[in-house]
């Protein structure tokens, strides 16, 4: 099993930009989740899926697009990219064992918006 | 907002040293976990403790849990050097969606 993946690793952006960051995992896990990781803040939750067809919003969802239309692949879109946004962004999955979720996550995109 | 918050923010200790980290967080939870980020990587599970156990062993990890308090405490024996990460609490009060903590980070030196 590869587990979750994440392209691309590193990306440059100019303000004003889109693009959208790929999650792919392939452990048939139901949830799947984007945080962003910045210095000294720990992981803050943006979008997350209950499954295929079914997203809802995190901790700080503004400006950011998710959907989910397999169970395989969850992308993160950036609408219109700001100097905020940078960060690293990691994607997760996981699956209800007796209501617990343990969370795979994937290596990360470090993002720079200019 | 964040639930969890690490103490203390940063821990250096000998190679062979025991390390212990806490975990504090604000509403009542249905299980809490610790999570090891290495530098430049992605989080990777460590254990799982539920609100009804006291006390969890994996390896050379021993995590407590303590509700009354609303506080977790992670303990590293013998650390080595490559427990040299950055440690995360993270508990799941809301269902699935987890909050993390901003983190403990861990220098084990030779």
């Amino acid at each position: 099993n590869a587990g979750v993946t994440q392209t691309p690793k590193f990306q440059v952006l100019k303000t004003g930009q889109s693009m959208t960051l790929q999650c792919a995992q392939d452990m048939n896990h139901e949830y799947m989740s984007w945080y962003r990781q910045d210095p000294g803040m720990g992981l803050r939750l943006i979008h997350y899926s209950v499954g295929a067809g079914i997203t809802d919003q995190g901790e700080v969802p503004n400006g950011y697009n998710v959907s989910r239309s397999t169970t395989e692949d969850f992308p993160l879109r950036l609408l219109s990219a700001a100097p905020s946004q940078t960060s690293v962004y990691f994607c997760a999955s996981s699956y209800s064992s007796h209501g617990s979720y343990e969370q795979y996550f994937g290596p990360g995109t470090r993002l720079t918006v200019t | 907002s964040q639930q969890g918050e690490e103490d203390p923010q940063a821990l250096s200790i000998q190679e062979g040293e025991n390390a212990t980290m806490n975990c504090s967080y604000k509403t009542s939870i249905n299980n809490l976990q610790w999570y090891r980020q290495n530098s430049g990587r992605g989080l990777v599970h460590l254990i799982l403790i539920r609100s009804n156990e006291r006390e969890k062993h994996s390896g050379r990890l021993r995590v407590t849990l303590d509700t009354s308090k609303k506080s977790s405490s992670l303990l590293i024996t013998a650390s080595r050097a490559a427990d040299t990460a950055s440690y995360f609490c993270a508990t799941d009060a809301d269902d699935y969606k987890l909050s993390f903590g901003a983190g403990t980070t861990v220098t084990v030196r030779a």
